[in-house]
């Protein structure tokens, strides 16, 4: 059981937009930055958004990152099928000093 | 381009040791302003966090609760890389095993190494 909290899945319709929601407490999202990584099926997770709502060079705008108290969520907007993937949100638990994350939340494109 | 490369046996047998090392390239293990970590993924685990190995004027670990008892991580600044030691494992550490870099945020992940505790 994952200490930050997604949905299992979510999905849209290509074109439209997605959120997807990420929970955790005080102590970690209330007080450390959060990230957002992409994984397709049979590969590394991939850095999507960084610092609550920075994009590494190469990332689409399409993709972004909101942060507000103890819930962070991420936007994609002009779904296509190639964002078909896994994402988890990431952070630094305070408590534990250590890097969490969440249990992952499965997107479809219909 | 920062690249991870991992190499180590992809099959361990339950109570021996797990040994696992991230050659890097683009960047160096001595940098003072990135961690070096190690991250498992298993379908019923998740992606698990197991600690990182830094450098801030002097070399510093952090390391996962779960595993705290049983995990070593130590830069090799002589070949610019750093390993990965898990001790005493069972089924339950199979999982793929990715090396990375970052701080609060990773931004470069190894290629994934699957390994299999089984006798």
């Amino acid at each position: 059981q994952s200490v930050l909290t997604q949905p299992p899945s979510v999905s849209a319709a290509p074109g439209q937009k997605v959120t997807i929601s990420c929970s955790g407490s005080r102590s970690n999202i209330g007080k450390n930055y959060v990230s957002w990584y992409q994984q397709l099926p049979g590969t590394a997770p991939k850095l999507l958004i960084y610092d609550n709502n920075k994009r590494p060079s190469g990332i689409p705008d399409r993709f972004s990152g909101s942060k507000s108290g103890t819930s962070a969520t991420l936007d994609i907007t002009g779904l296509q099928t190639g964002d078909e993937a896994d994402y988890y949100c990431g952070t630094w638990e305070s408590s534990l000093s250590a890097v969490i994350f969440g249990g992952g939340t499965n997107l479809t494109v219909l | 381009q920062v690249q991870l490369r991992q190499s180590g046996p992809g099959l361990v047998k339950p109570s021996q040791t797990l040994s696992l090392t991230c050659a890097i390239s683009g960047d160096s293990v001595s940098s003072n302003s990135a961690a070096w970590n190690w991250i498992r993924q298993s379908p019923s685990r998740g992606l698990e966090w197991l600690g990182r190995t830094y450098y801030r004027s002097k070399w510093s670990n952090d390391y996962a609760v779960s595993v705290k008892s049983r995990i070593t991580i130590n830069p090799d600044t002589s070949k610019n890389q750093f390993s990965l030691q898990l001790n005493s494992v069972t089924p339950e550490d199979t999982a793929v095993y990715f090396c990375a870099r970052g701080d609060q945020a990773i931004d470069y992940w190894g290629q994934g190494t699957l390994v299999t505790v089984s006798s």
